[in-house]
């Protein structure tokens, strides 16, 4: 099946410095790669969807400056956390699909932790 | 606005059968998804269905009535690694996905 890998599994920062978490489809060449949050308890909220090559789409209410993504190439995704504060603290998780309609395949998650 | 609609949390017996009910309002429809989430866990893929009936995979198996705007997910001969939270989720006629909040299920033995 198609694998998706995230890394750092868990990253735990002090307030004010940027965090990079790299997203990769390790099988396959994924067109598409989304991005997502997720807090405690609560259903998975998309922030941005990218296109290799192209910017990507964010979400209403999702800082574009804040939250940078960078999909330079079909197996790699890069979600940049800018001058990360406390309220950033979450789960980020982020798929890839062979295309928009396509199904997406999850990576396992990045625990991000701001103090 | 776009809704999709599934019970918070919900308690069954371990070797017993279980169904997840979701119920969606989208603008268009392109398929809708089951996905099983582990505490701590990304998703992990469940079910597809696009077109009306029942898709059975195993001890899972998945019935849309798009009329309805209806779905289920069933889960026969439950184990205690069935815990977990499973998502609803509907791709709008814009291909996005719709996720729904996801019904908590907790196995007793």
């Amino acid at each position: 099946g198609a694998v998706v890998s995230q890394h750092p599994s868990r990253v735990i920062c002090k307030s004010g410095t940027s965090v990079k978490i790299e997203c990769r489809s390790l099988d396959f060449q994924a067109t598409t790669m989304f991005w997502y949050r997720q807090f405690p308890k609560q259903s998975l909220m998309l922030m941005a969807t990218s296109n290799e090559g192209s910017k990507a789409t964010y979400e209403q209410g999702v800082e574009k400056d804040k939250f940078l993504i960078n999909h330079a190439s079909l197996t790699l995704s890069t979600l940049t956390v800018t001058s990360a504060h406390p309220e950033d603290s979450s789960f980020y998780i982020c798929s890839a699909s062979l295309a928009e309609y396509n199904e997406q395949f999850f990576g396992p998650g990045t625990r991000l932790t701001v103090l | 606005g776009q809704n999709i609609d599934q019970p918070t949390e919900m308690t069954a017996t371990e070797g017993a059968i279980v169904q997840i009910n979701c119920t969606y309002q989208t603008s268009g429809f392109n398929g809708l998804f089951w996905y099983q989430q582990h505490a701590g866990e990304a998703p992990t893929f469940l079910s597809y269905n696009v077109l009306d009936g029942l898709e059975e995979k195993g001890r899972f198996s998945s019935f849309l009535s798009r009329s309805k705007g209806y779905s289920y997910l069933l889960l026969k001969e439950l184990q205690m690694k069935d815990s977990a939270s499973y998502l609803c989720a509907v791709m709008d006629s814009n291909y996005q996905l719709i996720w729904g909040a996801g019904t908590k299920l907790i196995i007793k033995p």
